[in-house]
């Protein structure tokens, strides 16, 4: 059965950080390109960074570009995302993917985070 | 980036009857080297994580339902539902992933009529 479960989400004041972590378990982990995707309050899905399997090729939306760090840990079938200097509108519940390519075919649950100004 | 447009916002079917989505990009998402449309549909329900439905614009996902039928080309997509269904009622979105960033569309809501 696959897995994907997210954690490390909370409160946090503006200008603060966290640490997403997504373990993953129940496929070839270092065969799928994983990503992370959020859904603020009352809007839309966002996609926000992915990364290769390797490691080696990582893309990331605008918005979050120099602020998010996205990183894999293949030893650990697990995603990580950092997020630097926190905003009001980074306020979602974030999504760990998992596809192959770039098809997101499994989701975990979510993990919320939300920042307080 | 590729912006995507889903319409209507939402809409309201019957029970039975067919429920029509559409989806359009800002620039063509179909690639000549793969002949295929970089082109996914997602079904997502409150308190659950997005489900896939569709991929390469008409390949339905393991388990979906037949009743659910992507079709399109370039950059005019639709979704269709042939016979409504009560779990049927969810968000829906399309999502480019031609190239990066990856898009959505801003979701249309299906509900029961």
């Amino acid at each position: 059965e696959v897995r994907l479960v997210e954690s490390g989400g909370g409160l946090v004041q503006a200008g603060g950080s966290l640490r997403l972590s997504c373990v993953a378990s129940g496929f070839t982990f270092n065969s799928y390109w994983m990503n992370w995707v959020r859904q603020a309050p009352g809007k839309g899905l966002e996609w926000v960074a992915n990364v290769k399997e390797d490691g080696s090729g990582k893309n990331y939306v605008g918005s979050v570009k120099g602020r998010f760090t996205v990183s894999i840990d293949n030893a650990k079938t697990s995603m990580y995302l950092q997020i630097n200097s926190l905003r009001a509108e980074d306020t979602a519940v974030y999504y760990c993917a998992a596809g192959s390519g770039w098809i997101s075919g499994y989701w975990g649950q979510g993990t919320l985070v939300t920042v307080s100004s | 980036d590729i912006v995507m447009t889903q319409s209507p916002d939402s809409l309201a079917v019957s029970l039975g009857e067919r429920a029509t989505i559409n989806c359009k990009s800002s620039q063509s998402v179909w690639s000549s080297s793969s002949n295929e449309n970089y082109l996914a549909w997602f079904q997502h329900k409150p308190g659950h994580p997005p489900k896939l439905l569709i991929y390469w614009a008409s390949t339905r996902e393991s388990g979906v339902p037949d009743r659910f039928d992507g079709s399109g080309s370039g950059t005019d997509f639709t979704l269709t539902i042939s016979s409504l269904q009560a779990e049927d009622v969810a968000v829906y979105y399309c999502q480019q992933y031609y190239s990066a960033p990856l898009t959505f569309g801003g979701g249309t809501k299906v509900e029961i009529k």
